[in-house]
């Protein structure tokens, strides 16, 4: 099994620009989740999604934000307008059923720099 | 607001020290804690933990959960270099909405020095 695949493993741009991170879970997990780890505030959940269908977005900072899952293989999270303080590494993880399967599968990871 | 808090927040030993990692949480109904280990990139599960007082053990790491006083501990004993990590506790919740949670601590750092 390849694991939960993420893509691009780092990406810099500038404030302003639209950033895009991918994520392929594990096949046959029904749960995706995407996280934001940095520094100050450790991993933080910004939304997930069960059967593809989003469960609770609350973590989303702000409208700048927004996350897709159009099937069960793939999911996007959409930065729009960037900026420095976006920078963080971004992980998506899955998992068999909702969390209470006790254990989530994690990507690698996308590290992102907004100069 | 759900809360899970770790302690130390980093630590360096020597090799062959035994460590004590502590978590603990103020959850809406809790449902489970979790450690996780993560070296340089994705966090790996290492133990999940339902019912107080019952230990989980993996050759030197072992945890337990006390839910009377909301707190967990995950002991490493004989540590070796590569046990050097970023140890990350969670805890399962469920909000009032039925939308189920995993909030994670910041992490203990562990440094195990040869």
């Amino acid at each position: 099994d390849a694991g939960v695949i993420q893509s691009p493993r780092h990406e810099v741009t500038e404030m302003g620009q639209e950033v895009t991170l991918r994520c392929k879970p594990i096949s046959g997990h029904n749960s995706l989740f995407w996280y934001r780890q940095t520094m100050m505030r450790g991993l933080e959940l910004l939304i997930y999604f069960n059967n593809n269908v989003p469960i609770d977005d609350s973590g989303m900072p702000e409208d700048r934000f927004s996350a897709k899952m159009p099937n069960a293989s793939f999911s996007t999270l959409k930065i729009q307008p960037s900026e420095p303080r976006d920078s963080a590494v971004y992980f998506c993880a899955s998992s068999l059923g909702v969390v209470n399967t006790g254990e989530l599968f994690f990507g690698e990871g996308s590290r992102l720099t907004v100069l | 607001e759900d809360k899970v808090v770790q302690s130390p927040l980093s630590l360096v030993v020597h090799e062959g020290d035994t460590v004590t990692l502590n978590c603990s949480y103020e959850v809406t109904n809790f449902r489970s804690l979790l450690w996780y280990k993560q070296e340089k990139k994705a966090p790996t599960f290492l133990f999940m933990l339902t019912s107080s007082g019952i230990e989980k053990k993996s050759g030197r790491l072992s945890s337990i959960l006390d839910k009377k006083e909301l707190f967990s501990i995950l002991n490493i004993t004989a540590t070796q270099t590569g046990d050097s990590a970023v140890y990350l506790c969670a805890v399962e919740a469920r909000d009032q909405g039925g939308s189920e949670k995993l909030v994670f601590g910041k992490g203990t750092k562990l440094t195990v020095n040869p």
